[in-house]
């Protein structure tokens, strides 16, 4: 069965500063998405960046990067200028390809201190 | 489009008693997911659906738990008799056409129910 571990149950990081969320997975599959969504007070869950196995470049979306390497299972998320807004839970979730669930790891929670 | 529709957002209720979520996907998606947020447990899949036909039941904790896709646009999950254990935020979320690539297939979530059994 697959399994997403994230190993940091709470991280903290001073606003403007550089953050980044450890993530590990195991699966036997080739083809596959990886994912970061965040949870915020409201409870929605708010997808801030994915990442397809078959690609070798990293995702980027704004001020959100991944370092994704596949040999070692291994998706961190890294926060660059964090904000205030950025204060939640984070649950990196893995789904192979096709229209599967989602498999979440346990989450990350994110406080930023100003 | 509205997105998935969640109802109740909140339901407080007591030992014993019958729940039923409800959830309205968003229109032209195939997929139907139900997930569980617990502190313990996390996020977990109970069930989902393709074309209102339950594919994957093995998360739906006991026989306690029931969930039904009468037609296209709405399911329902519901809970009888309930109990204090249940409590939990119920997530609905709706994705997937025939085509089973990326943007086709992303999950969309709905805002949640949380769900106090007394």
């Amino acid at each position: 069965a697959q399994t997403v571990t994230q190993s940091q149950p709470e991280m903290s990081v001073q606003e403007a500063e550089t953050v980044t969320l450890s993530c590990t997975y195991d699966t036997s599959e080739s083809d596959y998405y990886l994912f970061w969504y965040k949870q915020p007070p409201s409870r929605q869950m708010i997808l801030v960046i994915r990442q397809e196995a078959y690609k070798q470049q990293n995702a980027t979306e704004n001020r959100f990067s991944v370092n994704f390497q596949k040999a070692a299972k291994s998706f961190s998320l890294k926060i660059s200028d964090s904000q205030l807004g950025d204060a939640a839970m984070y649950f990196c979730a893995y789904r192979p390809s096709g229209n599967t669930p989602l498999v979440f790891g346990k989450g990350t929670r994110l406080s930023v201190i100003a | 489009d509205a997105g998935v529709i969640q109802s109740p957002r909140h339901e407080v209720t007591e030992m014993g008693q019958e729940v039923t979520l409800r959830c309205k996907p968003i229109s032209g998606h195939d997929y139907l997911f139900w997930y569980r947020q617990t502190m313990m447990r996390g996020l977990e899949l109970l069930i989902y659906f393709n074309n209102n036909v339950p594919i994957d039941d093995s998360g739906m904790p006991e026989d306690r738990f029931s969930a039904k896709m009468p037609n296209a646009s709405f399911s329902t999950l519901k809970i009888q008799p309930s109990e204090p254990r249940d409590s939990a935020v119920y997530f609905c979320a709706s994705g997937g056409t025939q085509f089973d690539r990326w943007p086709y297939n992303e999950q969309f979530f709905g805002p949640g129910t949380r769900l106090t059994v007394l």
